[in-house]
């Protein structure tokens, strides 16, 4: 069965510095999403992605983050400079937009750990 | 007032038990509805979805959605150790972001 995957599944990063979280969304889908979820809180959304272009983003997605499909498989998340509070479990989500089971599916996540 | 709120929990049962998990919401613009488990540190997993009111069955599992009085339930049949996760319910309007609610911890004791 298809699935969204997910690399690094664990980062570790000074404050300060960029790093790059990457999915690969299940093949035909069109819309991707990126999630976090800090340790012992809900999942919050942070932004949506299509037709190449972000279609929604929240209050926590500001200027030190942005995102990417830089070609037809990858889509990233961008986190520019790093601070304490940005340590959280990120999922990456992809939805078909087509009909059938409309909804998003999950992947694993990458922890990032920011010191 | 939050767009959803979930029972809190935690909750625990005997195995074999039949559990409810509740949520409500206030955004009348949600039409799908979804129900997530996840294990600790592990990625959200779509367990039952349901666009717009009624109910579902697949297995154990029965999701229900009642949109008139903005209130969604998913009941486990016949419980078993394994079911021992968070249970996260989500809800969107559309193509756009899923709002979740904070998640039941649910403990199935063989």
């Amino acid at each position: 069965e298809p699935e969204v995957t997910q690399t690094p599944s664990h980062q570790v990063t000074q404050m300060g510095q960029e790093v790059i979280l990457r999915c690969v969304p299940i093949s035909n889908h069109l819309y991707f999403y990126w999630y976090r979820q800090i340790l012992g809180q809900k999942v919050e959304f942070l932004v949506s992605f299509y037709n190449n272009e972000i279609s929604e983003k929240s209050e926590i997605f500001d200027d030190q983050f942005s995102v990417e499909r830089p070609d037809g498989s990858n889509f990233t998340l961008k986190i520019r400079s790093t601070k304490l509070e940005d340590s959280a479990m990120y999922f990456c989500a992809s939805r078909t937009g087509t009909g059938g089971t409309d909804t998003q599916y999950f992947g694993p996540g990458t922890r990032l750990t920011v010191l | 007032q939050k767009e959803v709120e979930q029972d809190p929990g935690p909750l625990s049962v005997p195995e074999g038990a039949i559990v409810s998990l509740n949520c409500t919401y206030s955004n009348s613009a949600f039409q799908y509805f979804m129900w997530y488990r996840q294990y600790s540190r592990k990625g959200p997993e779509l367990l039952m979805y349901t666009y717009s009111s009624g109910n579902k069955e697949d297995g154990r599992f029965t999701a229900q959605v009642d949109k008139s009085s903005k209130y969604i339930s998913l009941f486990i049949r016949d419980s078993q150790p394994s079911d021992s996760a968070t249970y996260l319910c989500a809800m969107s309007a559309g193509a756009g972001k899923s709002t979740f609610g904070d998640g039941t911890t649910l403990t199935v004791k063989p």
